[in-house]
């Protein structure tokens, strides 16, 4: 069976600073894709980075970039020169075949 | 439209009432996905449509539960006899067939039973 553990649950950062979420996964397939997901108050899951597992190089978007360690089975989320509007639930994902796996969440408060 | 929506935004039932959610996907989306969400937990896969296909039920957790989608739109969940365990907020996305996180999550269906 396919999982994923978020072992935070919750997380705080200062404004402007860096914070690392920690997330590992299991599973049996050698394609599959990692996600991160970004959920506001208002509920709805917004995409924030996402990595081929079939690629070495670490996904980046902007702020947001990710430490995937494939023999570990590590994907972690780094954010750097946090906003205040981060504040939000941050979910772990795997795709394997055709639906999500996701972790329990992270809650990360950004602090001014 | 441009999202998905899911109506209604919050439900308070009574125990042992029937309820029905609803999901309106983008057009053109062949993919819809239902997911459960109970209050600190992560989101749990509940049923998967794609197409003309048979659906992956193997998410729904008793028989209390079932789905529809009707002319490949918009789906129902329906949740009969509910339980205050079944109080979780019901979030469904869709995509375009199989697009590895082309998903686009509406906001959910707060469920609340007392």
């Amino acid at each position: 069976a396919q999982t994923v553990t978020q072992s935070q649950p919750e997380m705080s950062v200062q404004e402007a600073e860096t914070v690392t979420l920690s997330c590992t996964y299991d599973t049996s397939e050698n394609n599959y894709y990692l996600f991160w997901y970004k959920q506001p108050p208002s509920r709805q899951m917004i995409l924030v980075i996402r990595q081929e597992a079939y690629k070495q190089q670490n996904a980046t978007e902007n702020r947001f970039s990710v430490n995937f360690q494939k023999a570990a089975k590590s994907f972690s989320l780094k954010i750097s020169d946090s906003q205040l509007g981060d504040t939000a639930m941050y979910f772990c994902a795997c795709l394997n075949t055709d639906k999500l796996i996701f972790g329990t969440g992270t809650r990360l408060q950004v602090f001014p | 439209g441009a999202g998905v929506s899911q109506s209604p935004s919050n439900k308070v039932t009574e125990k042992g009432k029937d309820v029905e959610l609803r999901c309106d996907p983008i057009s053109g989306h062949t993919a819809l996905y239902w997911y459960r969400q109970s209050l600190g937990q992560g989101l749990e896969f509940l049923i998967y449509f794609q197409g003309n296909s048979a659906p992956d039920k193997s998410g729904l957790p008793s028989d209390r539960f079932s789905a529809e989608r009707t002319g490949g739109s918009v789906s129902t969940l329906t949740i009969q006899r509910t339980q205050q365990e079944d109080s979780a907020v019901y979030l469904c996305a869709s995509s375009l067939e199989f697009r590895p996180g082309g998903y686009t999550f509406g906001s959910g269906t707060r469920l609340t039973v007392v």
